[in-house]
């Protein structure tokens, strides 16, 4: 089975500042889709950015970009000049023949002013 | 679009009622899913349906748990004989399956659920 871990429970950064979120999963799958999800407070979920893993390019999306190890099973999340509308959960998941989706636990970000 | 709709947004039960959730995918999106998300964890999938089959469940919907899509547009998660352990927030997903689509899963907001 996949698992899926982020080993930050919290984070927390300077308005216009990078910060990095880690994730990490375990699969026997060679071909499949890792997303990062934002979950501000009492809000929806919403898709930040997604990778193929059949992609050697890392997905870049405006100030979010990803750093795509496939062999160290590593997905991590950079997200460039922060900004307070970043404050949310952010969840890695892994998605793959089963088509489900598969979360770590989250990661909180804290923007601070 | 209109993106996934989820009814009733919070509900308040007394243990051992039946409630019933409703999710309206997006038009034309082909797959739903449901998952269950408790406070500080991330959603734990339970179940998906390709238009009205129902393709996979989880261990965790138990036999109280029920879900359909009869005519594969809407769905409807039902708990039965509610337990406090059930108070979490149950997500409704859907996607396209075309290839264009990445499978990316689009999430409704939610129905809250409190068993008192």
């Amino acid at each position: 089975a996949q698992t899926v871990t982020q080993s930050q429970p919290e984070m927390s950064v300077q308005e216009a500042e990078t910060v990095t979120l880690s994730c990490t999963y375990d699969t026997s799958e060679s071909d499949y889709y890792l997303f990062w999800y934002k979950q501000p407070p009492s809000r929806q979920m919403i898709l930040v950015i997604r990778q193929e893993a059949y992609k050697q390019q890392n997905a870049t999306e405006n100030r979010f970009s990803v750093n795509f190890q496939k062999a160290a099973k590593s997905f991590s999340l950079k997200i460039s000049d922060s900004q307070l509308g970043d404050a949310a959960m952010y969840f890695c998941a892994f998605q793959g023949g089963s088509e489900k989706l598969v979360f770590g636990k989250g990661t909180k970000l804290t923007v601070n002013p | 679009d209109t993106g996934v709709s989820q009814d009733p947004r919070h509900k308040i039960t007394k243990r051992g009622q039946n409630v019933t959730f409703r999710c309206d995918p997006i038009s034309e999106h082909n797959r739903l899913y449901w998952y269950r998300q408790t406070l500080g964890q991330g959603p734990e999938f339970l179940t998906y349906f390709q238009n009205e089959a129902q393709l996979e469940k989880s261990r965790l919907l138990s036999d109280r748990f029920s879900a359909e899509r009869p005519k594969g547009s809407f769905s409807t998660l039902e708990i039965q004989r509610t337990e406090q352990g059930d108070s979490a927030m149950y997500l409704c997903a859907s996607s396209p399956r075309t290839a264009s689509s990445g499978n990316t899963i689009y999430f409704g907001e939610g129905s809250w659920l409190t068993v008192v």
